[in-house]
């Protein structure tokens, strides 16, 4: 079976600060892996999703970037944080067969606060 | 419009109630319907999955995809305090690569 690990939990960082959020599946080789922020009160936004090691896709123009440096590895990360990052990030998986039919499974999920 | 509308409650029932909880949609290319389950401060886990239309049923829970009316709906059998969560529903469109979700609708079940 399948497990997706994500951290930190919580994060409280000053605007301008470095970001760094880091997700990991065990189980499966070469997962589709995605990164979602989700706001209060409304849907799951997609970010930034990847098929492969070092493709990465973004579906949102904005301060923040992703890696995936390992199959099973896949980063988020910003230089200088802004107020409006603040949210809850959430990294996700499909199986490679899934990726059309859209089963995602999604890690805890971390906290962000900018102040 | 939003693709994919789903009142956001939030939804009180007493225990053992049924629970109905729907979304609707526009794009009549969807074809791949899922519904997760989210609780206080955690990432959604995955509860139903349907292709096309019809039920299908596990456990107390069922759902359902009328495809002609461009509505999606979950049933809570017997809800139980423990079924208190967010209820966010998704679906995706053959070919693309895009899971689009609601809003999620809040449901709280009284002991």
């Amino acid at each position: 079976s399948q497990t997706i690990h994500q951290w930190p939990a919580t994060l409280v960082q000053p605007v301008g600060s470095p970001l760094s959020l880091e997700c990991t599946v065990e189980g499966t080789s070469n997962p589709n892996l995605y990164w979602y922020r989700q706001a209060a009160g409304r849907g799951l936004q997609l970010l930034f999703y990847s098929v492969g090691i070092g493709q990465i896709s973004s579906e949102v123009p904005q301060n923040l970037s992703a890696s995936r440096p390992q199959d099973r590895q896949f980063i988020l990360s910003s230089k200088k944080l802004l107020l409006s990052d603040s949210g809850f990030y959430l990294c996700a998986y499909t199986l490679p067969s899934a990726f059309f039919t859209g089963e995602l499974f999604f890690g805890e999920g971390s906290r962000l606060t900018v102040l | 419009q939003k693709e994919v509308e789903q009142d956001p409650g939030p939804l009180s029932v007493p225990e053992g109630a049924i629970v109905s909880l729907n979304c609707t949609y526009s794009n009549s290319a969807f074809q791949y319907f899922m519904w997760y389950r989210q609780y206080s401060r955690k990432g959604p886990e995955l509860l139903m999955y349907t292709y096309s239309s019809g039920n299908k049923e596990d456990g107390r829970f069922t759902a359902q995809v009328d495809k002609s009316s461009k509505y999606i709906s979950l049933f809570i059998r017997d809800s139980q305090p423990s079924d208190s969560a967010t209820y966010l529903c998704a679906m995706k469109h053959t070919g693309g690569f895009k899971t689009i979700f609601g809003a999620g609708t809040r449901l709280f079940v009284k002991a």
